[in-house]
């Protein structure tokens, strides 16, 4: 149990549907993050979120779009996505800005998979 | 552009020591951290250092020589609990960007 909650752990999805991933920390922490993780592909990071501010925007493309409406919980709403984007979507939370110890505390992801 | 180099797969003996590289090419750089993931799991954070030098957690060791863009991370009396794969991270202000991970073997 790292104090960081996704939901929900596995979505089948079509490429027309909408649907949303939802991240939640009781870490007390300032910072959120979404990572996409491919087979034999880095961690890549998508979006940064710092006092519920949009901070970074890893030229992700718009089907993906982020809501931070608070420093506890973090969406991804997908819509319209493709099958490449069928992949494991990690979240992190860390104590932000100011706090040089680089450690991120990741849920358990959301394996997604789009036909 | 920004890359991390590290190795893919390294296989090594149980009770045994092995290094695990990482070289780093960022525009900015606050640290560099270690994360651990088993299969199936979520990554989990191991050590960072944001100066030069070793850091020692237990059986764990990190080492940073910023000069140099590179580090490493030191496992001794491996265990078959350490199989799994590891990353190195830089953390850029804002941003940590992890390497492709490498993957280590345990043998018995």
């Amino acid at each position: 149990e790292t104090g960081v909650t996704q939901t929900p752990r596995h979505l089948v999805m079509g490429m027309t549907n909408k649907k949303s991933l939802k991240c939640e920390q009781h870490l007390g922490h300032n910072a959120m993050y979404w990572y996409k993780q491919s087979a034999k592909k880095p961690l890549e990071l998508m979006f940064v979120y710092n006092f519920k501010e949009q901070t970074e925007n890893n030229s992700v493309p718009s089907r993906f779009s982020p809501e931070c409406p608070n420093s506890s919980h973090l969406f991804l709403h997908l819509h319209t996505l493709q099958p490449e984007d069928s992949a494991l979507y990690l979240c992190a939370s860390s104590q932000g800005q100011g706090v040089n110890t680089g450690e991120l505390f990741f849920g358990e992801g959301s394996r997604l998979t789009v036909l | 552009g920004q890359s991390l180099e590290q190795p893919s797969e390294v296989t090594a003996v149980e009770g045994a020591i092995v290094q695990i590289n990482c070289t780093y090419q960022t525009s900015g750089f606050y640290g560099l951290s270690w994360y651990q993931q088993h299969d199936g799991g979520a990554p989990t954070f191991l050590s960072y250092n944001g100066l030069d030098g070793l850091e020692e957690t237990g059986r764990f060791s990190s080492f940073l020589s910023r000069s140099d863009s590179y580090g490493y991370l030191l496992l001794q009396e491996l265990q078959m609990k350490d199989s799994a794969s590891y990353f190195c991270a830089v953390k850029d202000d804002d941003k940590i960007i992890f390497g492709k991970g490498t993957r280590l073997h345990i043998l018995p």
